[in-house]
């Protein structure tokens, strides 16, 4: 069974860092895209960044450019982000999703983790 | 990067249909094929309906069809269900500096 798990969110006070994981399990890790959504309390998905298979594209949404930075180790079936200077616009529960097709780029998450929540407060 | 807009709500009796809209810009939605759409019922993960504008994922009922024209995108319901009440969200790439862009979200309520 192909699986996320999500774990690293928190309670953490603005200005501050963050990193969240992502566990892959039952499928070939390093042929997906991987992407960050997040959805903020009583609001819509957000898509947050997203990694291509070999790390050779990434991508962030301009709400975190310059703050987020997305990752990934092929050799752990893991993925990462890195959440500095952590604003209360940024509190929300953070999903990672796969991509659909294998080498491809945006063809649609298929695979959804629990989420893990962060939540920004001083 | 401006969220792609859908209606807030829709809604429909037993076995009607409903279509919800996603209109993007020729940067998004009319730029690409590669639209997808999102079911998410509240505490649940989403789950992938459509890809590719059209195409379903295996498991996923024949009732769920995608379309597209110009900058706008629209998934329809057939055959309307209890279960199918829920939120739906559309996505799109977005082109290579951008990226990714979803919908604002539309609740679909069966009276």
């Amino acid at each position: 069974e192909m699986q996320l798990v999500e774990s690293g969110g928190g309670l953490v006070q603005p200005g501050r860092s963050l990193r969240l994981s992502c566990a892959a399990s039952g499928f070939t890790f390093d042929d997906y895209a991987i992407h960050w959504v997040r959805q903020p309390p009583g609001r819509g998905l957000e898509w947050v960044s997203g990694i291509s298979w070999n790390s050779g594209s990434v991508g962030y949404a301009d709400s975190v450019k310059g703050r987020f930075t997305i990752s990934r180790d092929n050799a752990k079936n893991s993925l990462y982000l890195q959440m500095n200077s952590l604003r209360a616009e940024d509190m929300a529960l953070y999903y990672c999703a796969k991509d659909l097709g294998p080498g491809g780029w945006f063809y649609g998450m298929d695979v959804w983790g629990q989420g893990t929540t962060v939540t920004v407060s001083s | 990067q401006s969220a792609l807009t859908q209606p807030r709500s829709v809604s429909g009796s037993p076995g009607q249909s409903v279509t919800i809209s996603c209109t993007g810009t020729s940067s998004d939605v009319g730029g690409y094929n590669y639209v997808s759409w999102y079911q998410h019922h509240p505490g649940k993960v989403p789950k992938l309906m459509i890809y590719d504008v059209s195409k379903r994922p295996s498991g996923v009922p024949d009732r769920f069809s995608g379309s597209k024209s110009g900058n706008t995108a629209s998934l329809t319901i057939s055959g309307l269900q209890a279960e199918d009440e829920a939120d739906y969200y559309c996505c799109s790439y977005a082109g290579s500096y951008t990226f990714g862009v979803f919908g604002t979200g539309t609740k679909v309520t069966v009276l």
